[in-house]
């Protein structure tokens, strides 16, 4: 599986947006890319996913690089309940298993 | 709709014992996958199902892991005996199989404590 990295913990100020960057350097062109975050206590959630094109949806987007080596899941307006690990997974078939990082913490300061 | 539902949320247990999780998928998915988590880490799968048959589980510790997925449907993840090693978050997701690309859905977990 093609591995990803990711910074280990960032922080922002709620209200602001907030840029959470993923690398992944030896992505394959069939290797869609997937974002889940945990919350405290919870188990993780989808968040969005990609292929090519930008994506949007109701909780972020998603900005992939021209060549795919890199991505970027933009919160527009981070809020207290967006502070969460944020975990940047490629998958290349639809029932395949999440290879899950150590992924990024997020803290939000009010 | 109701999400994967787990139970119990917390178990203590002392070393030796045995212990099970279970696990209700999503209405009509026909994927149910197992997760350990341990502390600070991301989740590791243990085990996948496609309906009622094991399809992934390589890293199931099988000397004292078990589990099994009657009709498709809920499913059950025992350890005998339980290890101090074993004491994680144990999670369930589901997904609904098709060709292309979709998301898991997971429950809240177990907490597993071992004494």
């Amino acid at each position: 599986d093609a591995k990803t990295t990711q910074p280990n913990s960032m922080e922002s100020n709620e209200e602001e947006p907030v840029h959470l960057p993923c690398n992944h350097s030896t992505i394959s062109g069939t290797d869609y890319i997937h974002w889940y975050r945990q919350l405290p206590s919870q188990g993780p959630e989808y968040v969005i996913h990609g292929l090519t094109s930008n994506v949007n949806n109701r909780m972020a987007s998603l900005a992939i690089a021209e060549d795919r080596k890199s991505s970027t899941l933009i919160l527009h307006r981070a809020t207290l309940r967006d502070a969460a690990v944020y975990y940047c997974i490629l998958l290349n078939s639809g029932n395949t298993p999440l290879v899950f990082g150590k992924g990024t913490r997020l803290s939000v300061i009010a | 709709e109701a999400g994967v539902v787990q139970s119990p949320r917390y178990k203590i247990i002392e070393k030796k014992q045995p212990v099970a999780f279970w696990c209700n998928p999503i209405s009509g998915h026909n994927t149910l996958y197992w997760y350990r988590q341990n502390l600070g880490q991301g989740p590791e799968l243990l085990i996948r199902y496609e309906n009622e048959e094991a399809v992934d589980d390589s890293q199931l510790p099988k000397d004292r892991f078990s589990a099994e997925r009657l009709k498709g449907v809920d499913s059950t993840l025992k350890i005998q005996p339980a290890e101090l090693g074993d004491s994680a978050v144990y999670l369930c997701a589901s997904s609904f199989t098709t060709v292309r690309v979709f998301s898991q859905f997971f429950g809240p977990g177990t907490r597993l404590t071992v004494l």
